[in-house]
């Protein structure tokens, strides 16, 4: 089975410095994607960064880019510039590639992020 | 264009009584699902659905839903235990991949259900 952890309950971080948020899993998956959401109070689930296993660069989305060790099975999210709308809890999520009726998203226990002006 | 809409907002049930948490979304997605979210536990799949007609369960006791029509994916607790005390969380995508940046997963705001 697989298992996503986020071991870190809170951050904190000042506005416009940078933050990074750890996550490691366990898979015997080759090929799976790998997720940080963004959950602000309203609970609504933003898709912040995805990356493919396959794919040996990390991605990168503006002011968000992750780490991804997949020999370490470690896939960390760094936060450049933070500024006081990224406050919100992150999830780390997992799903293995193959296509299906259960293609499901695993999810980490979550990281409350929180800015300071 | 209200999005994924669950009702209700919080609900108080005895042990042993059932109740249907509500969820609607008006964005014609093919996929939804049911989570639910605990402290220090994240998000667990209950129950999904990729399309109208179709169901399938992730955890097998105390769930029930159905999918009549593309719009609504209600969850039914038969005979509720203090257990399933928690906040649930209904979301919808697009297509069965939702993971992608043009067809994310829209959560709705949660219901926050209390087991007495």
């Amino acid at each position: 089975a697989q298992t996503v952890t986020q071991s870190q309950p809170e951050m904190s971080v000042q506005e416009a410095e940078t933050v990074t948020l750890s996550c490691t899993y366990d898979t015997s998956e080759s090929d799976y994607y790998l997720f940080w959401y963004k959950q602000p109070p309203s609970r609504q689930m933003i898709l912040v960064i995805r990356q493919e296993a396959y794919k040996q660069q990390n991605a990168t989305e503006n002011r968000f880019s992750v780490n991804f060790q997949k020999a370490a099975k470690s896939f960390s999210l760094k936060i450049s510039d933070s500024q006081l709308g990224d406050a919100a809890m992150y999830f780390c999520a997992y799903r293995r590639a193959r296509t299906g009726a259960n293609s499901k998203l695993t999810f980490g226990k979550g990281i409350t992020l929180s800015v300071r002006p | 264009n209200a999005g994924v809409t669950q009702t209700p907002k919080f609900h108080i049930l005895k042990t042993g009584q059932s109740m249907t948490l509500q969820c609607a979304q008006d964005m014609n997605h093919g996929y939804m699902s049911w989570y639910r979210q605990d402290p220090g536990m994240g998000l667990r799949l209950i129950y999904y659905s990729a399309a109208a007609g179709t169901t399938d369960k992730e955890v097998p006791n105390g769930y029930n839903v159905s999918r009549l029509n593309t719009e609504d994916f209600p969850l039914r607790l038969v005979s509720a235990a203090p257990s399933q005390t928690s906040v649930y969380l209904c979301a919808s995508s697009k297509t069965r991949l939702p993971w992608t940046y043009n067809s994310p997963l829209h959560f709705g705001n949660g219901t926050r259900l209390t087991v007495t």
